[in-house]
């Protein structure tokens, strides 16, 4: 089993629609949760990063974290045709020295 | 969010060469640099991790003496392909967090696509 797992997709959303991206982890030393976003041939780009339970918002995306049920999920208002990529989550467990372990990702593409 | 820059973002060589990556935070002080391999749909892959001035820490799997990294400064590390086979063509990322940035947050360059003919 692996320690991160995540539906690798594909996903095909109609523009507008909500998302609903997530990952279950297996590992309770996972502490901090981050949600990468990675355009074909780009390097992944930053999006979201909490460490605790509950709910992060940042304009369209919320991420919310479940330690109790080791699941973690990321929510996209509004997509955009400019939301297609590959999402990625990541985690971190304490005393890693920071290394993440990803998930395998899950391919987005939003229909205009 | 913090910057980190990859260069060359595209590089062909032959059978047998050697190839170099440069890693660089263009805002911040890396303290820790990492070092990662995808390949076509999957995931990151861990090659190795580099703290400023110590050797680095490679993954099980990983040849040090095929994948050399240094970080010899707070603002750069390179990745050094020796003897380059087409096996080894790649996407590779590297990737830094340290002073001036949140917690664990880690950024990532745009990559370097190696293809090895």
């Amino acid at each position: 089993q692996k320690e991160v797992e995540q539906d690798p997709g594909p996903l095909s959303v109609p523009e507008g629609a909500i998302v609903s991206l997530n990952c279950t982890y297996s590992n309770s030393a996972f502490q901090y949760f981050m949600w990468y976003r990675q355009y074909s041939r780009k390097g992944p780009e930053l999006l979201m990063y909490t460490y605790s339970s509950g709910n992060k918002e940042d304009g369209r995306f919320t991420a919310q974290v479940d330690k109790s049920s080791k699941y973690i999920s990321l929510f996209i208002r509004d997509s955009q045709p400019s939301d297609s990529a590959t999402y990625l989550c990541a985690l971190i467990s304490s005393g890693s020295a920071r290394q993440l372990t990803f998930g395998s990702g899950t391919q987005l593409t939003v229909l205009p | 969010g913090a910057v980190v820059s990859q260069h060359p973002s595209w590089v062909i060589c032959k059978s047998g060469t050697s190839v170099k990556i440069e890693c660089r935070s263009l805002d911040f002080q890396a303290t820790t640099m990492f070092w990662y391999r995808q390949f076509p749909k999957q995931s990151l892959m861990l090659m190795a991790t580099s703290n400023e001035g110590s050797k680095a820490t490679y993954e099980q799997g990983v040849e040090k003496d095929k994948f050399l990294i240094n970080h010899a400064s707070l603002t750069l590390s390179t990745l050094t392909v020796t003897s380059a086979h087409p096996e080894d063509s790649s996407f590779y990322i590297c990737s830094a967090s340290g002073r001036g940035i949140r917690g664990y947050e880690q950024y990532f360059g745009p990559g370097t696509r190696l293809t090895v003919t």
